[in-house]
């Protein structure tokens, strides 16, 4: 099946930094890849879409100036948290629907775990 | 925005027992999926129904769809201890578009 990967799977930062999270698509070209967010003991909530060759779009509430959204190929996004903050700490996951495929499943990457000190 | 809600929100059950999850959602959808998340980990995908499909089963697990009350019910069969894990369903207007997740289970299966 179609394998989306992300990098890194876990990193801690100091309050101020900001911190690239890839992700990438492996065996299929994505065009469209959707960005979540998982606080504790929460469900997933989308924070944006990364679109190939245009901007991003994102969901009320989140910082488009924060959280940047580079989709830099077909194959992989990256999502930059900048000056990240302790309540930026939570469980980011991505996932890319495989439209080649003609099949409605999306692909979600294994997740990154930020935790900002 | 979440778009649905869950329940129970916490279930604990012994093994060898069955367990039943349900999801709500609130506008019309293409498909739902069924999740399941064990602590701390990614997701792992279970099964997909389709709108226009009422019942699917897949090993233990048996998922129902009813659009007319816009609810799902997701029943795992003879519960195991590596069962346990928290269970989401979530929803989509089309395979390109964001699935919306609903609030999730978080069943414990005791040996």
């Amino acid at each position: 099946g179609a394998v989306v990967s992300q990098h890194p799977s876990r990193v801690i930062c100091k309050s101020g930094t900001s911190v690239k999270i890839e992700c990438r698509s492996l065996d299929f070209q994505a065009t469209t890849m959707f960005w979540y967010r998982q606080f504790p003991k929460q469900s997933l909530m989308l924070m944006a879409t990364s679109n190939e060759g245009s901007k991003a779009t994102y969901e009320q509430g989140v910082e488009k100036d924060k959280f940047l959204i580079n989709h830099a190929s077909l194959t992989l996004s990256t999502l930059t948290v900048t000056s990240a903050h302790p309540e930026d700490s939570s469980f980011y996951i991505c996932s890319a629907p495989d439209s080649g495929r003609g099949t409605d499943t999306q692909y979600f990457g294994p997740g990154t775990r930020l935790t900002v000190l | 925005s979440q778009q649905g809600e869950e329940d129970p929100q916490a279930l604990s059950i012994q093994e060898g027992e069955n367990a039943t999850m349900n999801c709500s959602y609130k506008t019309s959808i293409n498909n739902l999926q069924w999740y399941r998340q064990n602590s701390g980990r990614g997701l792992v995908h279970l099964i997909l129904i389709r709108s226009n499909e009422r019942e699917k089963h897949s090993g233990r697990l048996r998922v129902t769809l009813d659009t007319s009350k816009k609810s799902s019910s997701l029943l795992i069969t003879a519960s195991r201890a590596a069962d346990t894990a928290s269970y989401f369903c979530a929803t989509d207007h089309s395979g390109n578009t964001p699935l919306v997740f609903g609030k999730g289970t978080r069943l414990s299966v005791i040996a």
